[in-house]
């Protein structure tokens, strides 16, 4: 079974630096890649997604994250945060070869902007 | 274009009840997926539905239940409630499979008491 390691619970950093929060996977399989960020008592909101090609992918909201086969890591970056980042971030994924698997999610990280 | 909807927003029950929580997915969208929040954890899969049948099910216990109707709206049910169960429950809705990207509502939040 898959599953998604965020390594760090919580981020503190402050305005205007850049962050980046932690994401693994097990799978060796191909995978599709996901980002969410909730903001508190929200639903979650998808900010960037790997299916395919480029391992470089821009999101919303300024973010992008890097797709890396090998170390089988997909983090997620921001040059220049913002008090509104803060927020709690969730790293999915899903197995595209396997007809209904849903997704897996990691524990979460919470990115505290400081101000 | 209406998004995820859910509803109640919250709900309070007491061990043993039961409870029925609603979702109407996406516009366009056919499937649906229930997810578990507990504090400060990311979210559970608990089941999907595709053409008003289960179509896969996650490490929960038979006390949740769901359907899915005509509409593509979907319910989940919990009987015989226990303090565990108190936690944030989203909906997400995608369009056939959808492991490409799924929508999320913004969820019911249900404390057991």
């Amino acid at each position: 079974a898959q599953s998604v390691t965020q390594l760090d619970s919580q981020v503190p950093v402050f305005e205007e630096a850049p962050v980046e929060l932690r994401c693994n996977y097990s799978s060796s399989v191909s995978v599709y890649l996901f980002w969410y960020v909730q903001y508190p008592n929200q639903g979650l909101q998808l900010l960037l997604k790997y299916l395919s090609g480029s391992t470089l992918v821009k999101g919303i909201n300024g973010f992008e994250a890097e797709f890396n086969k090998s170390q089988t890591s997909f983090h997620l970056r921001k040059p220049s945060v913002h008090i509104s980042d803060t927020a709690e971030y969730f790293c999915a994924v899903s197995d595209p070869d396997n007809y209904g698997q849903n997704f897996v999610f990691g524990p979460g990280t919470r990115l505290s902007v400081l101000p | 274009d209406a998004g995820v909807t859910q509803s109640p927003t919250h709900l309070i029950k007491t061990r043993g009840q039961q409870v029925t929580l609603r979702c109407s997915p996406k516009s366009g969208h056919d499937t649906v997926s229930w997810y578990q929040q507990a504090l400060g954890q990311g979210p559970q899969f608990i089941f999907q539905y595709y053409e008003e049948e289960e179509r896969q099910r996650g490490n929960f216990p038979d006390r949740f239940s769901g359907h899915q109707f005509p509409n593509y709206s979907s319910e989940l049910n919990v009987n015989a409630l226990l303090l565990g169960d108190s936690a944030l429950y989203l909906c997400a809705s995608s369009l056939g499979e959808g492991t490409d990207e799924q929508f999320f509502g913004p969820g019911t939040r249900l404390t057991v008491l």
